[in-house]
C-alpha cells in the first residue's frame, strides 16, 4: 500500500515556466489537498477537492490550478512560476466521512525552487 | 492574529526530561484537534489526536481545554529520537478547513 505518492521530489524552474506536480493516492480517500510550507510558517492550504470533479480554493490559491478527474489523482499546476512560489509542496488525503475527525496522510513532498 | 499559535521554540532539553508544548486556537467552532510530528525535510505524520477528556499514548499526553481554546502536548522521559518539530492542527466541521500551527522545534540532547 503506497499511500500518497508525489512526484517529482525536487524541481528547479525558471521564472515564467509552467509545470505540474503529480499526486496520487491508493487509499480510496475522497478528500485530497495541496499545501505549501515556508520557513517559519505553518502549512498553508492551496487547493482542495472533496471528490472527483469537485475542487475549491484554499488560503493561497493564486498562481495555481488543480483538477480532479479521478478519485486517485490530484495534480497541481503552476501556470507561470514566480520566485515567491519557491517552497516545499505537500499533497495530502483523508476520508470524507467525519472528515474533520480524519487525520491527513501526506506525500513525501516536492521541493521547488524558482530562479 | 494567527488562527493557531504555537511557541516556535526551539526547546533544548536533555534526555529524560519532561517537556510541554502549548497551542492556542482562535475559532471556537473548531471541532477536532491533532498533534503532528515533522522531521527535518520530511512530511508531517500524525502523532496523536486530542480529545476533551485528555488522552495518552505511551510517553505522550495530550490535553484539550475548549473553554480556554488551548491544546497541550506533554512528552515524558524525552529520547534523542523525539527531536523534531511538533505541529498543532485544528479542524473545523462544515467544510474542509484544516489549520496548522507554525510548529515548535524540539532538540533532545544526550
Amino acid at each position: 500500500n503506497a499511500g500518497v505518492t508525489q512526484t517529482p521530489k525536487f524541481q528547479v524552474l525558471k521564472t515564467g515556466q509552467s509545470m505540474t506536480l503529480q499526486c496520487a493516492q491508493d487509499m480510496n480517500h475522497e478528500y485530497m489537498s495541496w499545501y505549501r510550507q515556508d520557513p517559519g510558517m505553518g502549512l498553508r492550504l492551496i487547493h482542495y477537492s472533496v471528490g472527483a470533479g469537485i475542487t475549491d480554493q484554499g488560503e493561497v490559491p493564486n498562481g495555481y490550478n488543480v483538477s480532479r478527474s479521478t478519485t486517485e489523482d490530484f495534480p497541481l499546476r503552476l501556470l507561470s512560476a514566480a520566485p515567491s512560489q519557491t517552497s516545499v509542496y505537500f499533497c495530502a488525503s483523508n476520508r470524507r466521512q467525519s472528515s474533520y475527525n480524519s487525520p491527513l496522510h501526506f506525500g513525501n513532498g516536492t521541493r521547488l525552487t524558482v530562479t | 492574529r494567527k488562527e493557531v499559535e504555537q511557541d516556535p521554540g526551539p526547546f533544548n532539553v536533555p534526555e529524560g526530561a519532561t517537556v510541554a508544548f502549548n497551542c492556542t486556537y482562535s475559532n471556537s467552532a473548531s471541532q477536532s484537534f491533532f498533534w503532528y510530528r515533522q522531521d527535518c525535510r520530511k512530511e508531517p505524520k500524525l502523532l496523536m489526536s486530542v480529545y476533551s477528556s485528555g488522552n495518552e499514548d505511551g510517553r505522550f499526553t495530550a490535553q484539550l481545554n475548549r473553554a480556554s481554546q488551548y491544546i497541550s502536548l506533554l512528552i515524558r522521559d524525552s529520547k534523542l529520537s523525539d527531536s523534531a518539530t511538533y505541529l498543532c492542527v485544528v479542524n473545523q466541521a462544515g467544510g474542509f478547513k484544516t489549520i496548522f500551527g507554525a510548529g515548535t522545534r524540539l532538540f533532545v540532547k544526550a
